[in-house]
């Protein structure tokens, strides 16, 4: 069963252009985590954010929260060639925090 | 170095030809997983482990099965392939005995095809 979905699915900027991306999911959660996939690559954790956050900030990464729209998204300013990649939401379920259910991810293409 | 290891990378295989992926991780993690990653459907969970001789299936089991004897392993086993288990096939792992609060470290995946 799909608990996350990312929106838009596909995304291509120009460098030094911002990029956001979402996610939308199902049911209450505890947690929400962004994950960054390199073409064919293992993933790599970026952030993780609690219920009870609103925003979170990791150098040029921001992510907010919003459990009332049961929705999060994902900037990346200033976004830089090296960016490219495709991005995941992962969640866990408010009465069990063992899973971590993936959505289909967002695939980011910068352009030099 | 912190690192989660899968072998083989790429492996091509006939059906019915029992095959195991090994995960093994050097952090002294308690949680360990295995998801597939198929295009369109993001990454699914196959198996999870909470700790030594603890395993629970995730949301696409059927068809591996798993064993957790130490805590640095994970093989995950296919005992009688079929095609559509082709996919890329991803171990991870995490502290504590959680997959949803903590940061999953990944290996590099191992590329499936069952012929």
């Amino acid at each position: 069963s799909q608990q996350g979905e990312e929106d838009p699915q596909a995304l291509s900027i120009q460098e030094g252009e911002n990029a956001t991306m979402n996610c939308s999911y199902k049911t209450s959660i505890n947690n929400l985590q962004w994950y960054r996939q390199n073409s064919g690559r293992g993933l790599v954790h970026l952030i993780l954010i609690r219920s009870n956050e609103r925003e979170k900030h990791s150098g040029r990464l921001r992510v907010t929260l919003d459990t009332s729209k049961k929705s999060s998204s994902l900037l990346i300013t200033a976004s830089r060639a090296a960016d490219t990649a495709s991005y995941f939401c992962a969640t866990d379920y408010f009465y069990n925090t063992d899973k971590l259910i993936f959505g289909t991810g967002t695939r980011l293409q910068v352009f030099p | 170095e912190a690192q989660v290891t899968q072998n083989p990378r790429y492996l091509i295989t006939v059906t019915g030809k029992k095959l195991t992926v090994t995960c093994s991780q050097n952090m002294n993690h308690e949680y360990m997983s295995w998801y597939r990653q198929d295009p369109g459907l993001g990454l699914r969970q196959i198996y999870y482990s909470m700790n030594v001789e603890v395993t629970d299936k995730g949301d696409v089991p059927e068809g591996y099965k798993v064993s957790r004897k130490e805590k640095r392993n994970f093989p995950l086993i296919l005992e009688s392939p079929s095609p559509n288990q082709t996919s890329l096939y991803f171990c991870a792992s995490s502290f504590f005995n959680s997959g949803g609060n903590q940061p999953q470290h990944f290996g590099d995946g191992t590329r499936l095809s069952i012929l």
